[in-house]
């Protein structure tokens, strides 16, 4: 069964400052999902990645299969910004079901 | 589309009662996810459903929990009896296909409490 470790738990920062968060897995993967969850609680997907990177607006998500690692980076990080961010990977290889990371807590400051 | 739905938002009851959470996901998906998190455990899938038929529920605790997809359309979530441990927020969400391959839409939650 695959274990995902996230890193930070959580990171203050300030508007402007480029962000990096960091998401390890144990077993190999066949595609990782990066997950945004608001103050509010509800749940946003953000990327779904297989290989190389993603862009989307100032978010860039990264993965190297052989290390068994995502990044995802936030540039001119803005107070909006402020969110836990969620890795996932399946429980194994290509399985359906999901194991979630404990999440990061970024909060972004004026 | 309005997104996966779910109902009610917030429900307190207490200890021993049936709780029963709905979930409407997004027309023409047809994977269904129930999912809950707690502080102490994060986000955990407790069973999901793939052409309205379960495909894994080794996520659900007990006997206590039980779910059912009787169309594509609606989703049930049922807790009798409900116990304290139960309280957390529980969250549906769709995708078209496998959700290990695609996009999950989350609905907002139901937070439950168990008095």
């Amino acid at each position: 069964k695959n274990e995902v470790e996230q890193s930070p738990q959580n990171l203050t920062a300030q508007e402007g400052e480029f962000i990096t968060i960091n998401c390890s897995y144990s077993v190999g993967i066949s595609a990782l999902h990066w997950l945004q969850q608001h103050p509010g609680g509800g749940i946003v997907s953000l990327f779904m990645l297989s290989s190389g990177k993603k862009k989307h607006g100032r978010l860039i998500a990264t993965i190297n299969i052989q290390e068994k690692h995502s990044s995802l980076h936030i540039t001119a990080s803005h107070p909006r910004d402020s969110a836990v961010y969620i890795c996932a990977v399946p429980t194994q290889g290509g399985s359906e079901k999901l194991v979630f990371g404990k999440g990061t807590k970024l909060t972004v400051n004026p | 589309d309005a997104g996966v739905i779910q109902s009610p938002r917030h429900e307190v009851t207490e200890m021993g009662q049936e709780v029963t959470l709905r979930c409407k996901p997004i027309s023409g998906h047809n994977s269904l996810f129930w999912y809950r998190q707690t502080m102490m455990r994060g986000l955990e899938l407790l069973i999901y459903f793939n052409n309205n038929v379960p495909i894994d529920d080794s996520g659900m605790p007990e006997d206590r929990f039980s779910a059912k997809m009787p169309n594509a359309s609606f989703s049930t979530l049922k807790i009798q009896p409900s116990e304290p441990r139960d309280s957390a927020v529980y969250f549906c969400a769709s995708s078209f296909g496998a959700g290990n391959y695609n996009e999950q839409f989350f609905g907002p939650g139901t937070r439950l409490t168990v008095l």
